[in-house]
């Protein structure tokens, strides 16, 4: 069975600080994608990074990062220079490559604070 | 449209009752996505459809729940005789065709409230 486990219900961060999310997860699948997306009150989840499972290189969108372990089945989500506007539910995701299911992850929430 | 709009925001029905939930993709989206999110907990997946055809319909926990999408457009999701377990946000979500590799557009979801 195809897993997502995120091991931090909740976080928090001062505002411009680094922050780590965590993620991992377990497949028998060899190439497959990973997603972090961001739910922010008003519910709508937003993509914020994705990763080739394939590709060595870690991720990078401006201030996201991903800390991308093969071997070791993580897939953890850092976030540079945290603002007010990160604060958000943030739900790790991989789809099951033969069925196009998103299985998603219970979650971390993370409150940045001024 | 330019997003992913689902209506309505907000159900409140009582047990026993039938609702529909309506999800209107991007145009052009050919792939479609129910998910149910319950307080506290990530997204389930419910059913996706490719066109007009349910892809996969393995997620809908039982037969008083089904849902259509007859024009390859429009999806509707139904369901019968309500019970207060119903309870959740349900997301729609679209994407330009099937793969793994495809980003999720999602809307904001309709809250339905089962007393």
């Amino acid at each position: 069975a195809q897993t997502v486990t995120q091991s931090q219900p909740e976080m928090s961060v001062q505002e411009a600080e680094t922050v780590t999310l965590s993620c991992t997860y377990d497949t028998s699948e060899s190439n497959y994608y990973l997603f972090w997306y961001k739910q922010p009150p008003s519910r709508q989840m937003i993509l914020v990074i994705r990763q080739e499972a394939y590709k060595q290189q870690n991720a990078t969108e401006n201030r996201f990062s991903v800390n991308f372990q093969k071997a070791a089945k993580s897939f953890s989500l850092k976030i540079s220079d945290s603002q007010l506007g990160d604060t958000a539910m943030y739900f790790c995701a991989f789809p099951r490559w033969d069925t196009d299911k998103l299985i998603f992850g219970t979650g971390t929430r993370l409150q940045v604070f001024p | 449209g330019a997003g992913v709009s689902q209506t309505p925001s907000n159900k409140v029905t009582e047990k026993g009752k039938y609702v529909e939930l309506r999800c209107d993709p991007i145009s052009g989206h050919t792939a479609l996505y129910w998910y149910r999110q319950s307080l506290g907990q990530g997204p389930e997946f419910l059913i996706y459809f490719q066109g007009t055809g349910a892809a996969d319909d393995s997620g809908l926990p039982n037969d008083r729940f089904f849902a259509v999408r007859p024009e390859g457009s429009v999806s509707t999701l139904k369901i019968q005789r309500t019970e207060r377990g119903d309870s959740a946000v349900y997301l729609c979500a679209s994407s330009p065709r099937l793969g793994g590799a495809n980003v999720l557009t999602f809307g904001a979801g309709s809250r339905l409230t089962v007393l």
